[in-house]
């Protein structure tokens, strides 16, 4: 089946490090992205992750691949106010295009 | 990556009535999709249209009810027909490029 679970609301400290999981249960997939929506916006392609791999690191952004357990992470280093924002993981189904959503996890940073 | 614009960015538009959202991509591409958002939802895909053939429709989602056109590598249209209030939604247009798929800003769509 289709599923893509994450948890919806994560609260930070500003310059504090975020971490946002994502599980999926479709083995075939290929890609694993992360989005960025910030309200009243389209969503933003963060980073994405090859299913081969295990880590890809971009600037504040590290992103995690446990593919034996369907677990992805995002983690954003020195967390600022501007990252404030709905962050979606999604998956390409069967390796095709066809893109896959969480329900998104609101991030709010604090001072 | 892409440009994506659509039109129109936002409308409110009364039930029974129909509404096309158009979107423009900078550069030519294969594969266009449509996504609906619902309030305080995640995405999902209505549609993939490809330039040339008839567009591919998700579970759920009906021609009669969202007709798409895909005339050239660079445009597509959606409608959403004979509207009602569960329509009330931002819809997405989103293109892929090298394994990435690009969002365009979306139309937010009201129906009284």
């Amino acid at each position: 089946g289709e599923d893509v679970e994450q948890s919806l609301f994560l609260s930070v400290r500003e310059g504090d490090s975020s971490v946002i999981n994502c599980t999926y249960t479709d083995s075939s997939s290929t890609y694993l992205y992360w989005y960025k929506q910030e309200p009243g916006a389209g969503l933003q392609l963060l980073t994405y992750i090859f299913s081969n791999m295990d880590m890809k690191q971009d600037q504040r952004l590290t992103v995690l691949l446990n593919k034996k357990d369907k677990h992805l992470s995002l983690r954003i280093a020195d967390t600022q106010t501007g990252d404030s924002a709905i962050y979606f993981c999604a998956e390409n189904h069967g390796g095709y295009n066809k893109l896959i959503f969480g329900a998104g996890t609101r991030l709010a940073v604090h001072p | 990556s892409a440009v994506i614009s659509q039109k129109p960015s936002r409308d409110i538009c009364q039930r029974g009535t129909s509404l096309t959202i158009q979107c423009q991509v900078d550069s030519q591409v294969t594969m266009m999709f449509w996504y609906r958002q619902q309030p305080g939802q995640s995405l999902t895909l209505i549609a993939t249209a490809n330039q040339g053939s008839e567009a591919t429709y998700e579970s759920g989602f009906v021609i009669d009810k969202f007709p798409i056109s895909r005339p050239n590598l660079t445009f597509s249209t959606l409608t959403v027909s004979n509207m009602s209030p569960e329509d009330s939604s931002i819809y997405l247009c989103s293109v892929e490029i090298v394994n990435e798929q690009f969002f365009g800003p979306g139309t937010r769509l009201t129906v009284l």
